[in-house]
């Protein structure tokens, strides 16, 4: 299986200021279709999980634009430019590129 | 409105059975694919199942032989049949859309417990 290792697991942010994770994957997440099925996901306290980026950097409807994903290979990052308090929750990056589906531990996004 | 709803989850003793349904709206359940995933009391999602357009499946090797994936065309849904249940299997059960995970339920929360 892909083992997705996650960085930091906790990130105190000032409200305003930049956040950042980094997820590595044990093997290339490269698809033999050309795609790199790498998604970012976010779950308030409370709530299921919420799709904000697809394949690397693609942001799903309704995401607001201060996030944004980057990356290739096995080393991919999520950013958000400026934290918001509705930010709040934990993080995760996943891999549909090889089965089974893996996901990073998660990183926990907090209000310093 | 696209929508995920799941329902059949509650307490169960170990070695017993549930079966889990994930009712769709807004979309075509057997036009996609459809996964479940789990999450257990404090910990990451860990993913369990999937169902392919073409009907093909899948399981985590946690719960192959245990467990099946299942859909109704005619009611659009989306089921998990879970058989010999053990305490580990104790989470919540999410299903979601594939392949990007872009529409999740609400989950159902499944205890196994004496």
């Amino acid at each position: 299986d892909i083992v997705m290792t996650q960085t930091p697991l906790s990130s105190p942010v000032t409200l305003g200021q930049p956040a950042s994770i980094s997820c590595r994957s044990s093997q290339s997440l490269v698809h033999s279709d050309g795609n790199t099925y790498l998604s970012w996901l976010q779950q308030r306290p409370g709530q299921p999980p919420r799709l904000l980026i697809y394949k690397i950097s693609n942001r799903f409807s309704g995401v607001p634009d201060r996030f944004s994903g980057s990356g290739a290979g096995t080393d991919f990052t999520l950013k958000i430019s400026r934290v918001e308090a509705e930010d709040v929750g934990v993080y995760y990056c996943t891999q549909a590129t090889q089965f089974p589906q893996t996901f990073g531990q998660g990183t926990k996004v907090e209000i310093k | 409105e696209v929508q995920l709803v799941e329902t059949g989850g509650g307490l169960i003793q170990p070695g017993g059975s549930l079966r889990l349904s994930c009712a769709a709206s807004g979309f075509t359940v057997s036009s996609n694919y459809m996964s479940w995933v789990r999450q257990a009391p404090g910990k990451g999602l860990e993913w369990v199942s999937v169902i392919y357009s073409g009907g093909s499946t899948y399981y985590a090797d946690s719960v192959k032989g245990r467990f099946t994936i299942s859909r109704d065309n005619s009611k659009n849904t989306l089921y998990l049949q879970m058989n010999s249940l053990r305490a580990e299997d104790t989470a919540v059960y999410y299903c979601a859309r594939d392949p990007h995970m872009d529409v999740w339920g609400k989950g159902t929360t499944v205890t196994v417990s004496s």
